[in-house]
This record gives C-alpha cells, sequence and structure tokens, in this order.
C-alpha cells in the first residue's frame, strides 16, 4: 500500500511564474491537508480538502494561493505570481475520516523562487 | 493566537540513555496530541498521540505524558538509539468537530542528536 504521495519533490520557479504542487493520498483516504514548513520551523497548517470540497483554508493566504481536490486525480495546491517568500517545504498529509484519525505525512515538495 | 511551544530547541543524548521531550501548549480546550518525528529531507512521522481523556500512553521505546493541569506534555524515549537523531514536534488539535477535521497546530521542533 504506498503511502502518500508528492511531486514534484524538488521544484525551480522564477518570481512571477506559477507553482503547482501535487498529492496522491493514501488508499482509502478521502482528507487531506496541506502544511507550509520554513527552515528550522514547525508546519503550519495551510488548508482542508475532502474529495471536491474545500473545508477549511484558514491558513491559507488571500491572494495567490488555492488548493483543489477533485473527484479523480490528486490535490493541487496551485501558487500564482511566485514571491521568495514562497519558498519552503509543502507538505500533504492525509486521512481517514476524522475525527483522532492518524494524518500520514507525504515526503514534502520543496519549493525554491529565484 | 493559541499556540503550541517547545522548551529546549535542541537535545544531546547519549546512546542508550532515556530522552525527554518536552512540550507546552496554550489551548486548554485541546482535544488530541500527537509526537511527530522528522528526518532530514522527509515528511514528519507519526509516533504516539494521546486524548485529552488520558494522562499516559505507551508505545515501543516511546511514551507520551499528558498533564492538563500546566497544559503540558512530554515525549520519552528509552533506550535511544542512533536511528532516534531527528527533531521531533508536537501537535495539537481543538476539540473534535467532525465537519471541522482534525487540523494540526505544530510546535517548534526539538533537535534530538544521540551520541555514540
Amino acid at each position: 500500500n504506498a503511502g502518500v504521495m508528492q511531486n514534484p519533490r524538488h521544484l525551480v520557479r522564477r518570481r512571477g511564474q506559477e507553482a503547482r504542487l501535487r498529492c496522491s493520498p493514501m488508499k482509502g483516504h478521502s482528507h487531506v491537508y496541506w502544511y507550509r514548513q520554513l527552515p528550522e520551523e514547525g508546519l503550519k497548517f495551510m488548508v482542508y480538502l475532502q474529495k471536491e470540497n474545500i473545508i477549511d483554508e484558514s491558513g491559507m493566504p488571500k491572494e495567490r494561493f488555492s488548493a483543489e481536490f477533485p473527484k479523480e486525480g490528486p490535490s493541487i495546491l496551485r501558487i500564482q505570481q511566485v514571491v521568495r517568500g514562497d519558498s519552503a517545504a509543502y507538505f500533504c498529509a492525509s486521512s481517514r475520516a476524522p475525527p483522532y484519525n492518524e494524518q500520514f505525512f507525504g515526503p514534502g515538495t520543496r519549493l525554491t523562487v529565484l | 493566537g493559541e499556540s503550541v511551544g517547545l522548551h529546549l530547541p535542541t537535545l544531546s543524548v547519549q546512546e542508550g540513555d532515556n530522552s525527554i521531550i518536552n512540550c507546552a501548549y496554550s489551548n486548554s480546550a485541546s482535544d488530541y496530541f500527537i509526537w511527530y518525528k522528522q528526518e532530514s529531507g522527509k515528511g514528519p512521522q507519526f509516533i504516539i498521540d494521546i486524548r485529552s481523556n488520558m494522562d499516559k500512553r505507551q508505545g515501543q521505546r516511546v511514551t507520551v505524558l499528558l498533564n492538563k493541569t500546566v497544559k503540558h506534555l512530554s515525549l520519552q524515549i528509552a533506550a535511544t538509539q542512533p536511528g532516534d537523531s531527528a527533531v521531533y514536534f508536537c501537535a495539537e488539535t481543538p476539540p473534535m468537530i467532525k465537519a471541522a477535521g482534525n487540523k494540526l497546530t505544530f510546535g517548534g521542533g526539538t533537535r534530538v542528536l544521540v551520541k555514540p
């Protein structure tokens, strides 16, 4: 049973370009969470999605960031017009229906904005 | 706002000794707590969890203690091994509302260095 998969593992973008990060949850999981981690810091919650629905986006910046989890295919975190401050590791986690269900994390996508 | 924090940023421990990692949380309504281990270049790995109706839970070589009176959480690792070298994060979730899911609030992390 494959774990949470994220791609690409490393992504380099120039300022003003778009970044698309993909997350495939574990088999049987329909709940996806995105977190962002700056170097030497803890992870910060961004958004929680179920299939075709955004449940909680309270941690997502209001501009340039969007997320989706379509009926078919992976969850996508999209960052438009990237700036240097967007450089970070972005982690996706998936779980079965809450509450109290362990979140399994993917290996992350490390975004570098030049 | 509410946050989860740690007392010690770095912990050096001799191989074979026991490790204790501490975490203070500020949201007295927090309902569920988890410890994660993160190795360099990898995603967080679940270690152990505990619900707010418990004060102790044991796993393989690990024990989590929860003191709700002082809002303190600790992770004890018995017979620390070189493979335990990593950054350890505590995380909390607010009271469970099914529709809200269990988004995690992470602390800043403690780096554990195991000396041979």
